[in-house]
């Protein structure tokens, strides 16, 4: 089992550029989430899904796209890149979030310069 | 505004002394789940406590919630170097039994000195 893996691990984007960071898992888990992370600020959701063609704004869901057309995928598109989108993004997965917690991928670190 | 805040901030302590770390938040919640982070690496998911529980054990980590209060406590014994990391607390929101919104709070970091 590769667990919940994301790509690329770094990437550095130019203001206004867009990309769609990647995040696959293989535990056949319905429920994923996009968060990021900022010095001082802990996780802040950014989407979260809870099954193949349903997903939902989280906290900080301005400048992100999302969509979760399997069970596997959930990609995170960044529309156009600004520097307040420099961040260390985590995607994570559950089962079930009534009895299970979230396994996390390693991390994609963004620049946006 | 955050769902959970960790308290304290930031705790030092020796190996073999036990850690405690509180956490608080705002809104009714299906559950409350405490993860660790090392420097750089993506989170673990410790332990996970339901509303309807008062504590939990797993191994050194004992967790406690009292839903009068909207508190939590995460307490690790005889600790070790290998503790040093940030912690935090996430919870999952009672939103009419809908789930998938897990928030998190800011983190303790913990720093155990051999």
């Amino acid at each position: 089992n590769a667990g919940v893996t994301q790509t690329p691990k770094f990437q550095v984007l130019k203001t206004g550029q867009s990309m769609t960071l990647q995040c696959a898992q293989d535990m056949n888990h319905e429920y994923m989430s996009w968060y990021r992370q900022d010095p001082g600020m802990g996780l802040r959701l950014i989407h979260y899904s809870v099954g193949a063609g349903i997903t939902d704004q989280g906290e900080v869901p301005n400048g992100y796209n999302v969509s979760r057309s399997t069970t596997e995928d959930f990609p995170l598109r960044l529309l156009s890149a600004a520097p307040s989108q420099t961040s260390v993004y985590f995607c994570a997965s559950s089962y079930t979030l009534w009895t299970y917690g979230y396994t996390f991928g390693s991390g994609t670190r963004l620049t946006v310069v | 505004s955050q769902q959970g805040e960790e308290d304290p901030q930031a705790l030092s302590i020796q190996e073999g002394e036990n850690a405690t770390m509180n956490c608080s938040y705002k809104t009714s919640i299906n559950n409350l789940q405490w993860y660790r982070q090392n420097s750089g690496r993506g989170l673990v998911h410790l332990i996970l406590i339901r509303s309807n529980e008062r504590e939990k054990h797993s191994g050194r980590l004992r967790v406690t919630l009292d839903t009068s209060k909207k508190s939590s406590s995460l307490l690790i014994t005889a600790s070790r170097a290998a503790d040093t990391a940030s912690y935090f607390c996430a919870t999952d929101l009672n939103y009419g039994g809908s789930q998938g919104n897990l928030i998190f709070g800011k983190g303790t970091k913990l720093s155990v000195k051999p």
